[in-house]
Parts: structure tokens; sequence; C-alpha cells
């Protein structure tokens, strides 16, 4: 089976561009989480969603932040304008239903350079 | 606010020398601790899930135990192959909070 699958793999650009992650989860599997991890503040929770709705972004950092998941197939993290402190490896994670205790599954995440 | 601390942030062993992780949580309503391992580059990777204090899960040389305060990651006779970071996270009701990660190195 595949996996979660992230692109880019790794994104480079200069402040003040906006960048667009992408997720496609596992198939059937009901929720889908965004995370960053930096070496400071290790692996954080920043938006999930159940059934492609938002249940709680509230560790969306600001609202040059924002995501969606038009489908059970696909969603995208964006920043707007994007900020050097931006930079990070951000992660997208998927699990099914049955329960808060099934397993998270990640991709390999997208290494985010903004300059 | 729910806090996950791992200790030590980094272990070095030589092939064959067992040791242990450690994993303290303070979380309301704790509904399972999970262990994941990271390689570079890539995204951590499922190992355990455990729900109650006294619980414990193994697979190959590592066993994962749970109290009501701490989860402790046993690790027998490790390989070189066995080198990563290990993350913990607590459950408290769909969402995942992480520890800062164990990062073991094994020497052969």
């Amino acid at each position: 089976d595949a996996g979660v699958i992230q692109s880019p793999r790794h994104e480079v650009t200069e402040m003040g561009q906006e960048v667009t992650l992408r997720c496609k989860p596992i198939s059937g599997h009901d929720y889908l989480f965004w995370y960053r991890q930096t070496m400071m503040r290790g692996l954080e929770l920043l938006i999930y969603f159940n059934n492609n709705v938002p249940i709680d972004d509230s560790g969306m950092p600001e609202d040059r932040f924002s995501a969606k998941m038009p489908n059970a197939s696909f969603s995208t993290l964006k920043i707007q304008p994007s900020e050097p402190r931006d930079s990070a490896v951000y992660f997208c994670a998927s699990r099914r239903q049955g329960g808060d205790n099934q397993p998270q599954h990640f991709g390999d995440g997208t290494r985010l350079s903004i300059l | 606010e729910d806090q996950v601390t791992q200790s030590p942030e980094a272990l070095r062993l030589q092939e064959g020398e067992s040791s242990s992780l450690n994993c303290s949580y303070t979380v309301s309503g704790l509904r399972g601790l999970f262990w994941y391992r990271q390689d570079p580059g890539k995204g951590p990777e499922f190992l355990f899930t455990l729900y109650s204090a006294g619980e414990e899960k193994e697979k190959e040389r590592l066993k994962a135990t749970l109290t009501k305060k701490e989860s402790f990651l046993h690790i027998t006779a490790p390989k070189p192959e066995d080198s990563a970071t290990y993350l913990c996270a607590a459950n408290a009701g769909n969402m995942l909070t992480f520890g800062g990660g164990t990062r073991l190195m094994v020497k052969p």
C-alpha cells in the first residue's frame, strides 16, 4: 500500500514568495494532520482535518498560514508571504477512524528553506 | 498544558550494549502513549501504542513499557541499524503532543 505522499520534497524560495506544500493521505484514512519540525521546537501540530473539515487550527502560527482539504485525497498547506523563520520540515500524517488511538502514519516531509 | 519530555537527548551505545530511553508526560486524560522511530530525512515511523499503566509491547530488540507518569523504551543488544531518533507522543484526544526525541547512535 502506498503511504502518505508529500510534494515537493525540498523547496527553496525567497522571502515574500508564496509557498504551497501538498499531501496525499493514505486511501481510506479519514484524519489528516499537518506538522512542523524544527530543532528548537521539535514536532508541532499545526492543524488537523476530519472528513475534509478543519477541526483544530490552534497550532497555525499566523494568518500567513492556511490549509485546505478539497477532497479526501488531497490537502495543501500554504504560506503567504513566506519568511525565513518559516524554514523547517513540514510533515503530513493521516490515520483511519476507529478511535483516537489509531496510529498516525507520516509522509517523508517537505524541507522548506526561505532565504 | 500537556507536556512530554524525553531523556537523554542523545545516547551512544556500543553494539550489544542494552539501555533504556525515558519519556515523561504530563497530560490530562491520557488516551495512549505512542513511540515512533525517525531516520534522517524521513518521517516518523510508528512502533507502538500503550494504553494503560503496566502494559508492555515488544518488537524485535525493542520493548516499551508504561507507568502512570512515564514510558520506557528498552533496547536489548542493539545493532547499528537501530541508530535513529526515537520519539514518544502522548494522545489526549485526536492530538498528539510529541517529546523532543532521543537520538540513538549504536557503534559496531
